[in-house]
């Protein structure tokens, strides 16, 4: 079983609708989990971090951590084309190394 | 504030060569981390630095891998003996506390 497990993708959704991504882990001492975006041959951009419980919102974006169901989650509402991406779930313990899912790739149809 | 820039952007090289690859972090960021990305997966841990000090090194790691931060600022990746199994995508990010921020990426192909 792999750290950080993404739902397998890809995911494809209408423009204008929520996407929603899925992220669970397997250290439960974890402590700062972030999202990233990838587009094809570039590197990983910072979307949103979140370090409590609960939901965080970042325009578009609101990530949401359940640290008891070791479980993260992010929603892109209104979602447009230029969205389209990989989006990376990313796992920390003490400012250290960051253990990575897969990503899920998101495709965004107009 | 400039970004993350690591240099060369993309290097070619032949197996059994060296190759060596810089990273610039943000400034004052104190923290360095190396990942090794391939198609399809996700960043994989190398190794990080605090300042000078190398405070973790993956397991998976070969003895073929060697990076330094001699000054805490820039650092270097060096790959000896390079495999065809060691083309990635070789990405560095830095740090102040615990969000990390990614340099482009040096794209390693070796032939």
């Amino acid at each position: 079983q792999k750290e950080v497990e993404q739902n397998s993708g890809p995911l494809s959704v209408p423009e204008g609708a929520i996407a929603s991504l899925n992220c669970t882990y397997s250290d439960r001492v974890s402590q700062s989990f972030f999202w990233y975006r990838q587009y094809s041959g570039k590197s990983p951009e910072l979307i949103m971090s979140i370090y409590s419980n609960g939901d965080k919102e970042d325009g578009r974006f609101t990530a949401q951590l359940n640290k008891a169901s070791q479980y993260v989650s992010l929603l892109i509402r209104d979602s447009q084309p230029s969205d389209s991406a990989t989006y990376l779930c990313a796992v920390t313990l003490n400012a250290g190394k960051s253990t990575f899912g897969d990503g899920t790739t998101l495709t965004v149809k107009p | 504030d400039t970004g993350v820039s690591q240099n060369p952007r993309h290097k070619i090289t032949k197996r059994g060569q060296n190759v060596t690859f810089r990273c610039d972090p943000i400034s004052e960021h104190n923290r360095l981390y190396w990942y090794r990305q391939t198609l399809g997966q996700g960043p994989e841990f190398l190794t990080y630095f605090q300042n000078e000090a190398q405070l973790e090194k993956s397991r998976l790691l070969s003895d073929r891998f060697s990076a330094e931060r001699p000054k805490g600022s820039f650092s270097t990746l060096e790959i000896q003996r390079t495999e065809q199994g060691d083309s990635a995508m070789y990405l560095c990010a830095s740090s102040f506390r615990e969000t990390q921020y990614f340099g482009p990426g040096t794209r390693l192909l070796v032939l």
